[in-house]
């Protein structure tokens, strides 16, 4: 089955530790993201990747860092230094055709994330 | 920052019904995209306008684009209790290197 798959689903991490969440796609995407979800609000958009080895910050990058080593895999990591890391985290790939329009996004199924 | 700001933040409907949501935006875009939410589960593609058409249909939706407004409304026909769930608009902007940009959302609840 083609998708993409975020592990683990449910995270609890405590203060001052750095976590790292799992994305991974076989759908042979170029573009990766990472988006942060609060209660009851939009997807804020955290790290995206458009090519192995390259990626740029989104809106609220403080905090995270990621990489991009091979196409298929785009971690997360949520350092100590993120001062409110409990959200829904999730993880997207679309095929990367800048102007084309072809930006159709398929989503991971999500990691909660939560500070304890 | 929020490109897109849908309306309204929550919206509810009995069964049978037409459900309308709006979405505005801020800067010049290649194309718009609607998605679904389930609680609690990751978000699914449900249609993608380009910045040249000004409506388009898939089954029970219906989305139009209005580029001189920067607004775009996607219209659910005769729902369904099934259709309970958050909409979001996202927008790739016109030189924005492939980034998708996510509004607010509009909680939708479809009643019995």
């Amino acid at each position: 089955d083609g998708g993409i798959t975020q592990s683990p689903k449910y995270l609890f991490r405590k203060e001052g530790q750095n976590v790292t969440l799992s994305c991974e796609q076989n759908l042979n995407h170029d573009a990766m993201y990472w988006y942060r979800q609060d209660p009851g609000q939009g997807l804020r958009l955290i790290y995206y990747s458009q090519i192995v080895n390259d990626f740029q910050k989104g809106d609220i990058a403080e905090g995270y860092s990621v990489s991009r080593e091979k196409k298929e895999s785009f971690p997360l990591t949520v350092t100590s230094a993120q001062k409110n890391p409990t959200a829904f985290y999730l993880c997207a790939s679309s095929p990367s055709r800048t102007g084309v329009g072809n930006t159709e996004a398929f989503f991971g199924q999500g990691t909660r994330l939560t500070v304890v | 920052s929020q490109q897109g700001e849908e309306d309204p933040q929550a919206l509810s409907i009995q069964e049978g019904e037409n459900a309308t949501m709006n979405c505005s935006y801020k800067t010049s875009i290649n194309n718009l995209q609607w998605y679904r939410q389930n609680s609690g589960r990751g978000l699914v593609h449900l249609i993608l306008i380009r910045s040249n058409e000004r409506e388009k249909h898939s089954g029970r939706l219906r989305v139009t684009l209005d580029t001189s407004k920067k607004s775009s409304s996607l219209l659910i026909t005769a729902s369904r209790a099934a259709d309970t769930a958050s909409y979001f608009c996202a927008t790739d902007a016109a030189g924005g290197g492939n980034k998708l940009t996510f509004g607010t959302g509009t909680q939708l609840k479809v009643e019995l």
